[in-house]
């Protein structure tokens, strides 16, 4: 069975341009996350998706992060305009949807900003 | 105060040592208490989930929560080159279930 897609694995911008990353869930988990790590960090939660509807997004930068889960499967995180604290690994987890049912973790986007 | 504590190590032992790692919490909330194992580029992978005070086994590892003094353990026997990993805590039932609250991570290396 595959496990979560994320992609690019790899990003290197300069501050104040776009980048986008994608993740495709196990098949059948209803539930999607965004986290975030720093360098030396546990992973923190950015949004959490249950379907396509964004259930938990506290821990969002709105004024220049987005997310989509068009269709309640793959989701899309995007950040408009990156600046350099933004460099970090950006992870994507899934799970099947019940509260203590199980995260997996895809492999991450590390994003560099110069 | 941080909701949790995780000595960041970096910890280095030989082949076939028994390893500790611990973390302490603040919220009275968590209701369920995690192991993750994440290898560099990779994503953290589930090693050890419980909910309840006491000891879990499973092979070489086994997780330790004592609730009342709000501390987690994760011990590994016979400590193998294959265990080096980061090793974070999580905990989860805090503001949301569903919504997971990690350590920083403790560095791992067993050297042969």
């Amino acid at each position: 069975e595959a496990g979560v897609v994320q992609s690019p694995r790899y990003k290197i911008i300069e501050k104040k341009q776009p980048v986008a990353f994608w993740c495709n869930p196990i098949s059948g988990h209803n539930t999607l996350y965004w986290y975030l790590q720093n360098l030396g960090q546990g992973p923190e939660l950015l949004i959490r998706y249950e379907n396509e509807e964004a259930v938990d997004d506290s821990q969002l930068p709105k004024d220049r992060f987005s997310a989509e889960r068009l269709k309640g499967v793959d989701s899309t995180l995007k950040i408009q305009p990156a600046e350099l604290g933004d460099s970090a690994v950006y992870l994507c987890a899934s799970s099947l949807g019940r509260a203590t049912d199980t995260q997996y973790f895809g492999p991450g986007t590390r994003l560099t900003v110069l | 105060q941080k909701e949790v504590e995780q000595d960041p190590g970096p910890l280095s032992v030989p082949e076939g040592a028994i390893v500790s790692l611990n973390c302490t919490y603040s919220n009275s909330a968590f209701q369920y208490f995690m192991w993750y194992r994440q290898y560099s580029r990779k994503g953290p992978e589930l090693l050890m989930y419980t909910y309840s005070s006491g000891n879990k086994e499973d092979g070489r590892f086994t997780a330790q929560v004592d609730k009342s003094s709000k501390y987690i353990s994760l011990f590994i026997r016979d400590s193998q080159p294959s265990d080096s990993a980061t090793y974070l805590c999580a905990f989860d039932g805090g503001t949301s279930y569903g919504k997971l609250t990690f350590g920083q991570g403790t560095i791992l290396t067993v050297h042969p």
